[in-house]
């Protein structure tokens, strides 16, 4: 398994910021992935941090919204644009390696007043 | 597009009962299953898995065994401890390296003494 840091760990924010947050791995990745998880629900998909590239986003998310960044192998960033209070949720980032196995960081508790 | 459905909770047993919690799934070709763990206040811990039908998947005291017959991966313990109290997430992984997670809703299971 992979040891897996995010950054905040929680945050109260006012409508209309912005919240980066960041997501860091002990060791080399192949894959990583951001996922929203909002009050009592299951985990969504957001997309896909590609190294070197444009993130590949899922239905219903866009890039203006959760811009992402990967620079390299161990580090990623998800920023939650323009907030508004149905953005409270939990984001997490997971990884991957080669096989199909996800491990996942601890989460970012956002709230948006 | 691949599906997970798990059992309403929450479940709430005794101490030492038997646990089952029922999860199905949809989709093409041989995914892999997966059950995670979130415990209150935390981030999702990958709990087992199995990649191919047949498999069981085992770790502390917790078994699913993938059948594809029925599509299922049912998630059993002999007894339950009240540190077992979290929430349980079944989730397959689509055909591939590392590809996304598609998660059911969670059930979330309450052990009291």
């Amino acid at each position: 398994s992979a040891v897996i840091s995010q950054k905040p760990s929680r945050d109260i924010c006012q409508r209309g910021t912005s919240l980066t947050i960041q997501c860091q791995v002990d060791s080399q990745v192949t894959m990583m992935f951001w996922y929203r998880q909002q009050p009592g629900q299951s985990l969504t998909l957001i997309a896909t941090a590609n190294q070197g590239s444009e993130a590949t986003y899922e239905s219903g998310f866009v890039i203006d919204k959760f811009p992402i960044s990967r620079p390299n192998l161990t580090f990623s960033t998800l920023t939650v644009s323009n907030m508004s209070p149905e953005d409270s949720s939990i984001y997490l980032c997971s990884v991957g390696r080669s096989t199909d196995t996800q491990y996942f960081g601890p989460g970012t508790r956002l709230t948006v007043l | 597009g691949d599906s997970v459905t798990q059992m309403e909770g929450p479940v709430t047993l005794s101490e030492e009962a038997f646990l089952t919690i029922n999860c199905t799934y949809t989709a093409t070709g041989y995914p892999s299953l997966f059950w995670y763990v979130q415990y209150p206040g935390e981030g999702l811990q990958l709990l087992l898995k199995a990649t191919k039908a047949d498999d069981k998947g085992s770790n502390k005291g917790f078994e699913a065994t993938y059948r594809k017959e029925t599509t299922s991966f049912h998630l059993e313990k002999g007894s339950v401890q009240v540190s077992d109290s979290a929430v349980y997430f079944c989730a397959l992984s689509g055909t591939g390296t590392a590809s996304k997670l598609t998660f059911g809703t969670g059930t979330r299971l309450q052990v009291t003494l």
